[in-house]
């Protein structure tokens, strides 16, 4: 089945400790995002990437890098520079930046110890 | 509005009433407006993407009106169902997509 998929389901950080967040997609869709929730908030944009090898900052990318080294593949990772990681991570994909329908994965709740 | 803006941010509705929700947008750079249906423990997916002022969308018993230029869209339940309880988010896209914090609606039996 054509899908993304997101792990871990939970993960927990301690304080100072870099954790990469793992999305992977089978939909050969060109673009794909990281979002992070917040509660009572919308959506924010991490970070997104419309082709292998490129990737654009969205509104609150600090603390966060990424990579897109395969079409498939798109891992967040969480630095220790991000001083509030506690949230819900969704990763998603579509076909290409302006054909927008977005499919999301199930999404990484992180935690800190 | 800068921002998007959903309202109200939550609904408890009986078995069998009908329900609408308000998205509102800024009313300029528009390119498309999407509704998606968030269930607890799923994942957020898509009910309708809207591009056109005065586009009506219907799927089932969900329907959405667009209005651009004022900037807001309406999702409408007609005879809600338990299994219509989820978080109904909408996203603007112009440049990118921004998302509203999403209205959950609870529909008791």
């Amino acid at each position: 089945d054509g899908g993304i998929t997101q792990s871990p389901k939970y993960l927990f950080r301690k304080e100072g400790q870099n954790v990469t967040l793992s999305c992977e997609q089978n939909l050969n869709h060109d673009a794909m995002y990281w979002y992070r929730q917040d509660p009572g908030q919308g959506l924010r944009l991490i970070y997104y990437s419309q082709i292998v090898n490129d990737f654009q900052k969205g509104d609150i990318a600090e603390g966060y890098s990424v990579s897109r080294e395969k079409k498939e593949s798109f891992p967040l990772t969480v630095t220790s520079a991000q001083k509030n990681p506690t949230a819900f991570y969704l990763c998603a994909s579509s076909i290409s930046p302006r054909q927008g329908t977005q499919y999301f994965g199930p999404g990484t709740r992180l935690l800190v110890l | 509005i800068l921002n998007v803006e959903q309202s109200p941010q939550s609904l408890h509705v009986q078995e069998g009433d009908s329900t609408n929700f308000t998205c509102s947008f800024p009313s300029s750079n528009f390119y498309a407006l999407h509704w998606y249906r968030w269930e607890t423990a799923k994942s957020p997916e898509a009910l309708f993407v809207m591009t056109l002022n005065g586009d009506e969308k219907k799927k089932g018993r969900i329907s959405a009106t667009l209005n651009t230029k004022e900037g807001y869209s309406y999702l409408y339940i007609k005879g809600s169902q338990p299994e219509d309880s989820a978080t109904y988010l909408c996203a603007f896209m112009s440049n990118d997509m921004r998302f509203g914090a999403g209205t959950r609606l609870t529909v008791k039996p």
